[in-house]
């Protein structure tokens, strides 16, 4: 059964850091990687999705790698804002049905 | 461009109570599913449909029932509240090209509350 880790479950910086947003994954068959952003009360919306052919993927200040044989993927963010402020979940597809498994999240706050 | 749309919003409910949670979406896609989220697990699966009229069981199935008539509606009913199905409800599409379902779209959530 795969198993999807968000470490950490919650993270502080101050605005203009650049940083990284760690997910693991226990079984390394994926089809691809997701990585979502969920605001107060509102619905996810998706930011990047990885291939499993793929090694990563860049929407603006958002790059995300994945690694499969290691099971990892990371999202970096460059020069945080305080919009940035959110839930950043990642979810894995595996299995012949399409089914995806997510993570707990990361909670971010970027403080002025 | 209403995307992903689940009514209602809000609902509390008795024990005992059935209901039916509303989706649809106007992308034409074939991949439909349903999630709960509760705190610190996560979101997991209830039932998705990879079309109309086919649809199969998630990760937390029991106590719903889902049925796919149309490609846009994807209701998902409650049989018997319980307290445990007090949680968050997101409906999500993406297009299907077999086993990758692509990007995932979600609906704003509706919240259920079984006293």
């Amino acid at each position: 059964k795969q198993e999807v880790t968000q470490i950490p479950a919650a993270l502080s910086v101050p605005e203009g850091e650049n940083l990284v947003l760690n997910c693991s994954f226990t079984d390394s068959a994926i089809y691809n990687l997701q990585w979502f952003r969920q605001d107060p009360g509102k619905g996810l919306t998706s930011l990047l999705l990885i291939q499993s052919s793929q090694r990563e993927q860049t929407s603006g200040r958002l790059n995300a790698s994945l690694d499969k044989s290691s099971g990892r993927s990371t999202l970096y963010i460059a020069a945080s804002q305080p919009g940035d402020s959110a839930t950043y979940l990642c979810a894995a597809t595996t299995g012949t049905a399409s089914k995806l498994t997510f993570g707990t999240g990361t909670r971010l706050q970027v403080t002025l | 461009n209403a995307g992903v749309t689940q009514t209602p919003k809000f609902q509390v409910l008795k024990t005992g109570q059935s209901m039916t949670l509303q989706c649809a979406q106007d992308m034409n896609h074939e991949y439909m599913s349903w999630y709960r989220q509760d705190p610190g697990m996560g979101l997991r699966l209830i039932h998705y449909s990879v079309g109309a009229g086919i649809t199969d069981q998630g990760e937390v199935p029991n106590g719903y029932n889902v049925s796919r008539s149309t490609t846009e509606d994807f209701p998902l009913r409650l049989l018997s509240a319980a307290p445990s199905q007090t949680s968050v409800y997101f409906c999500a599409s993406s297009y299907s090209t077999g086993a990758n379902t692509g990007e995932l779209f979600f609906g704003e959530g509706s919240r259920l509350t079984v006293l």
